[in-house]
Parts: C-alpha cells; structure tokens; sequence
C-alpha cells in the first residue's frame, strides 16, 4: 500500500476486556514496529519485529500485552484486560530493513495511530 | 542508556521569525538523528534526518546539523509560516534498531 496503515482508528473499550489493534505495514519492508504515545509524553517503543520474529519483547509494559506478526505483513497487537493506564495513542511503524549493528538507522514510516481509551 | 532531550514547549512565534528548537542527546556509538513531525490531526511524519557527523538534514525549509562535538541535532528554519504549527519530535536511532524520542515540542505560529 501507499503508506502504513492502522485500524480502528479509535476505540472504545471497559477496563477489564480485551483489545485488538491491528498494523499493515508498507509492503515490501521487513521491519514492524509497535509504539505508545501517552498524553503529553513521547513515544515509547513496544516491540519490534523482524519478519514474523520479535528479537526484543522488553518493551511491552506488562504481561497482559502481546503481539504477533503474520506472513511478514501484519501485525496485532493484543491488551487483555485492558486497564486505564493503558489509554494513549498506539502507533505502528515499518521499514525496509531494521537497523544493521553500528546504529545506522533505517528510516521508519508511521501509521496513523489508534486512539484506545479505557473507561 | 541513550537519551533525547528537547526543549519544552510551547513555543510560540510569529509569522516570518527565525525558528530554534534545540535537541541534544546522549548515546553510544554513532546514532542517526531524526526530526519527525506531527500536524494537528495527523500522524507522525519524517521531517528530516541526519546518519553521520557534520550531515546537514534539510526539508520544506527546516535545517538541522549532526554536531557530534555538542552532541546536538537543533532544528532551524529562517522563516515559520502558520502552517508549521505541530508537534515535533527529535529521536534518536540507535544501534538496536529502536528510536529513542524526545517528549515533543509544540510550535504555534501566529499569523
């Protein structure tokens, strides 16, 4: 597609149930990133995958966030349980190539967003 | 750990000043630094970006230079329009592929 996109955009949901926010990144890149954007902060990295694999789950703030990647392409990410704290913005991000060792970045496109809120 | 700071906003201008909004970071090895920006509404977009020591970053007006002396990535533009009011962001991509972000600084240009 012409750019990364997200869906729901928006999402409403009762502290206590589960979400599903879902990323199709540009096709082609191999890199998927998850980030979360709390009101008034900046963006914290979630997860990232290389292919189907996350070589780094350390960013996921709890054990009640998930995520898994199919064929190369899409992403969900999956909150149980949702708790207040976990209203923010959700962004996902891809690239052609992760960063290689030696901290050349690839540049990372970002989807637009889902805004979940926790009543 | 690797790290970004930006200046706090709001900054508000008027139409046709000079812009400053200063980034400095902290890391290991030799980062790229990037500016992304977002408009009221939108999502993140990549501003400008820089890979190596003295690069100079260049888009839609904006300017910003790799200055590995004062380990700083300042964003500049010679002359704001209304249109530039956004959030912008300075991050830093480090050698494990994440970006590092700053909290964000939010311009308001005043016509």
């Amino acid at each position: 597609g012409a750019g990364v996109s997200q869906s729901p955009s928006n999402k409403v949901t009762e502290k206590g149930k589960d979400v599903e926010l879902r990323c199709d990144p540009i096709s082609g890149h191999t890199a998927l990133y998850w980030y979360r954007q709390s009101l008034g902060q900046g963006l914290e990295f979630l997860i990232y995958f290389q292919g189907n694999s996350a070589p780094d789950k350390s960013g996921l703030p709890s054990d009640r966030f998930s995520a898994e990647r199919t064929g190369g392409s899409v992403s969900t990410l999956t909150i149980q349980r949702t708790q207040q704290e976990d209203s923010a913005v959700y962004l996902c991000a891809s690239s052609f190539r992760p960063a290689p060792a030696g901290g050349h970045g690839d540049t990372q496109y970002f989807g637009p967003g889902t805004r979940l809120t926790v009543l | 750990g690797n790290s970004v700071t930006q200046m706090e906003g709001p900054v508000t201008l008027s139409e046709e000043a000079f812009l400053t909004i200063n980034c400095t970071y902290t890391a290991t090895g030799y980062p790229s630094l990037f500016w992304y920006v977002q408009y009221p509404g939108e999502g993140l977009q990549l501003l400008l970006k820089a890979t190596k020591a003295d690069d100079k970053g260049s888009n839609k007006g904006f300017e910003a230079t790799y200055r590995k002396e004062t380990t700083s990535f300042h964003l500049e533009k010679g002359s704001v329009q209304v249109s530039d009011s956004a959030v912008y962001f300075c991050a830093l991509g480090d050698s494990n592929y994440q970006l590092i972000w700053g909290a964000g600084t939010k311009l308001i240009i005043k016509p």
